[in-house]
């Protein structure tokens, strides 16, 4: 069983729609949760950051974690054509002296005008 | 107002000739990292320089050396590619380990 999962999709919304993205994890060692939106051919671009359970939000994005069920949420509101990207889950967990990520597979999310 | 910024952003070399990509950084961040990322997968970390010091994973081939000459600058060297090393070249910056921020990145391609 692989540390993060998440489902690759591909997604297909069409615009205005809400969209929700989901990761699991299987290591409570995990501190910080990320998502990274990633359009082709471009590097990864961070798009929220949070460390505890509940509810984070910016703009059309939410970000939600559930650290009792090991389960991360992002919800983009009003989803537009220029969202059409990968979503990138991931996680920080200390490996010897250092922080590293643990990165899911990515989800596919296309939105249709 | 680019932040990490990668170079070249695309690169053709030839089975078995080396070839070196660069990066770059204004954060003044003190860690900088090298991860390579090939279609639909994940960013694989190669290394990370935390300060001076160099830390390699693991499984990362020989054939990939890094270099940090300064503060603001990183390299990758690819000794000898081979076909299998074509792919998405990520750079990456963080304060101490916290959030990392990534470049461009560099597609390299082996002929």
């Amino acid at each position: 069983q692989k540390e993060v999962e998440q489902d690759p999709g591909p997604l297909s919304v069409p615009e205005g729609a809400i969209v929700s993205l989901n990761c699991t994890y299987s290591n409570s060692a995990f501190q910080y949760f990320m998502w990274y939106r990633q359009y082709s051919r471009k590097g990864p671009e961070l798009l929220m950051y949070t460390y505890s359970s509940g509810n984070k939000e910016d703009g059309r994005f939410t970000a939600q974690v559930d650290k009792s069920s090991k389960y991360i949420s992002l919800f983009i509101r009003d989803s537009q054509p220029s969202d059409s990207a990968t979503y990138l889950c991931a996680m920080s967990v200390w490996a010897g002296n250092n922080r590293k990520l643990i990165w899911g597979l990515g989800t596919s999310l296309a939105v249709n005008p | 107002d680019a932040m990490v910024i990668q170079n070249p952003r695309y690169q053709v070399t030839q089975f078995g000739k080396p070839v070196t990509l660069s990066c770059s950084q204004t954060l003044n961040h003190n860690v900088m990292y090298w991860y390579q990322q090939k279609s639909s997968q994940a960013p694989k970390l190669l290394f990370h320089y935390y300060d001076k010091d160099f830390n390699n994973e693991a499984d990362t081939p020989d054939n990939f050396q890094s270099r940090r000459p300064n503060t603001s600058f990183c390299f990758l060297d690819i000794r000898s590619p081979g076909l299998g090393d074509a792919a998405m070249y990520l750079c990456a910056t963080s304060r101490n380990t916290d959030t990392q921020y990534f470049g461009p990145g560099t597609r390299l391609t082996v002929l």
